[in-house]
């Protein structure tokens, strides 16, 4: 399967401490994307990576791709009750022009 | 603020009924994607339209599922005959794709169906 894959599954923290995620997958990539997804709502894109690129910062957020490990990593500094959510990988593989989704990491954030 | 609207939002049907859900994406995207998530699969992405032109279904069910996109503000997804193992939630999202690759896509609300 070309799905990407998540680690951990579920993540519990504190309030104020940082979360980290992974992704990993198996073929080349033109991108890679991460998306939140609020219990029962849409999922909302929070950054995106491309190929060439091995660090970006929005906010709180800060992602890496290490394209010869195939692995990307999700941090979310500071984090708050609203970062409850899960989290998922999206990698747009060359060639193909579509999105293939991981499986999630379902974060709690402990006040 | 520009979004993608879908209908319904709930969808409680039974067996053998036919399913329409409908899906406008934001103006001026190329790419209009469906998804169905469930607990067991997750998020599985079942068709695509660019510039209104289907290119990819293959994720779809071919005997019960149709997807159409008859103008550049109304995209659809149908099930005939609707059945049990249908019931999950489906997103639409569009985005921006080129040859060299594609941008963000923005997801609708879903459509919550549930086949009895």
């Amino acid at each position: 399967s070309q799905q990407g894959e998540e680690d951990p599954q579920a993540l519990s923290i504190q309030e104020g401490e940082n979360a980290t995620m992974n992704c990993s997958y198996k073929t080349s990539i033109n991108n890679l994307q991460w998306y939140r997804q609020n219990s029962g709502r849409g999922l909302v894109h929070l950054i995106l990576i491309r190929s060439n690129e091995r660090e970006k910062h929005s906010g709180r957020l800060r992602v890496t791709l290490d394209t010869s490990k195939k692995s990307s990593s999700l941090l979310i500094t500071a984090s708050r009750a609203a970062d409850t959510a899960s989290y998922f990988c999206a990698t747009e593989f060359q060639g193909a022009q579509k999105l293939v989704f991981g499986q999630g990491t379902r974060l709690t954030i402990n006040p | 603020d520009a979004r993608v609207t879908q209908t319904p939002r709930d969808k409680v049907t039974e067996m053998g009924q036919e399913v329409t859900m409908r899906c406008q994406p934001i103006l001026g995207h190329n790419t209009v994607f469906w998804y169905r998530q469930t607990m067991m699969q997750g998020l599985e992405l079942l068709a695509y339209f660019r510039n209104r032109a289907p290119l990819d279904d293959s994720g779809m069910p071919k005997d019960r599922f149709s997807a159409e996109m008859p103008d550049a503000t109304l995209a659809t997804l149908k099930i005939q005959p609707s059945e049990p193992r249908d019931s999950a939630v489906y997103f639409c999202a569009s985005g921006l794709v080129f040859r060299g690759g594609g941008d963000e896509q923005f997801f609708g609300p879903g459509t919550r169906l549930t086949v009895l």
